[in-house]
């Protein structure tokens, strides 16, 4: 069966220091995948997603930045955080029938 | 930009109650997607419906599709205290292998 890691699950970082946010996922072969960020009582905003290693589309012009060094392997970065930067992220990739996200990372900036 | 939103904002009912949350978009789409988000966790996949279909039902959930007047209901039946989340409708793009656009989400709160 196809699973989804997301680490860690909670972070918090001072403002201008670097983020790296992992997602990797089982089971499955050339996944589309997808980072969303959830401000606190709000929906979801797509920052970028992923149709293969090295596709990266983005959503957001912003402080982050994604990447896919491996097929079910999708990074999100940032070189300095700010604080607007915090908030709940959460990975998914999109099956037949409908997405399965991760666990979620909150994401403190202080 | 905001494809889906959901109204109410927040629903609060007794537990055996009947609940129901709408959502209305903006473009055509391929299907129409309901999630479900306990409090701080992840969202989970409840119920997907085509274009082409008007009705679908899982268990106690009933989703309704108007592609008419771009709007989409959930109805969860004998509600629990378990039921207890937020609510969130998504939808693609009728343009083709698109990410799905969430709406704000519906608080739903059943009372014991």
């Amino acid at each position: 069966s196809q699973t989804i890691h997301q680490w860690p699950a909670t972070l918090v970082q001072p403002v201008g220091s670097p983020l790296s946010l992992e997602c990797t996922v089982e089971g499955t072969s050339n996944p589309n995948l997808y980072w969303y960020r959830q401000a606190a009582g709000r929906g979801l905003q797509l920052l970028f997603y992923s149709v293969g290693i090295g596709q990266i589309s983005s959503e957001v012009p912003q402080n982050l930045s994604a990447s896919r060094p491996q097929d079910r392997q999708f990074i999100l970065s940032s070189k300095k955080l700010l604080l607007s930067d915090s908030g709940f992220y959460l990975c998914a990739w999109s099956g037949l029938y409908g997405y399965t996200f991760g666990s979620g990372t909150r994401l403190t900036v202080v | 930009s905001q494809q889906g939103e959901e109204d109410p904002q927040a629903l609060s009912i007794q537990e055996g109650e009947n609940a129901t949350m709408n959502c209305s978009y903006k473009t055509s789409i391929n299907n129409l997607q309901w999630y479900r988000q306990n409090s701080g966790r992840g969202l989970v996949h409840l119920i997907l419906i085509r274009s082409n279909e008007r009705e679908k039902h899982s268990g106690r959930l009933r989703v309704t599709l108007d592609t008419s007047k771009k709007s989409s209901s959930l109805l969860i039946t004998a509600s629990r205290a378990a039921d207890t989340a937020s609510y969130f409708c998504a939808t693609d793009r009728l343009s083709g292998n698109t990410p799905l656009v969430f709406g704000k989400g519906t608080r739903l709160s059943v009372i014991a």
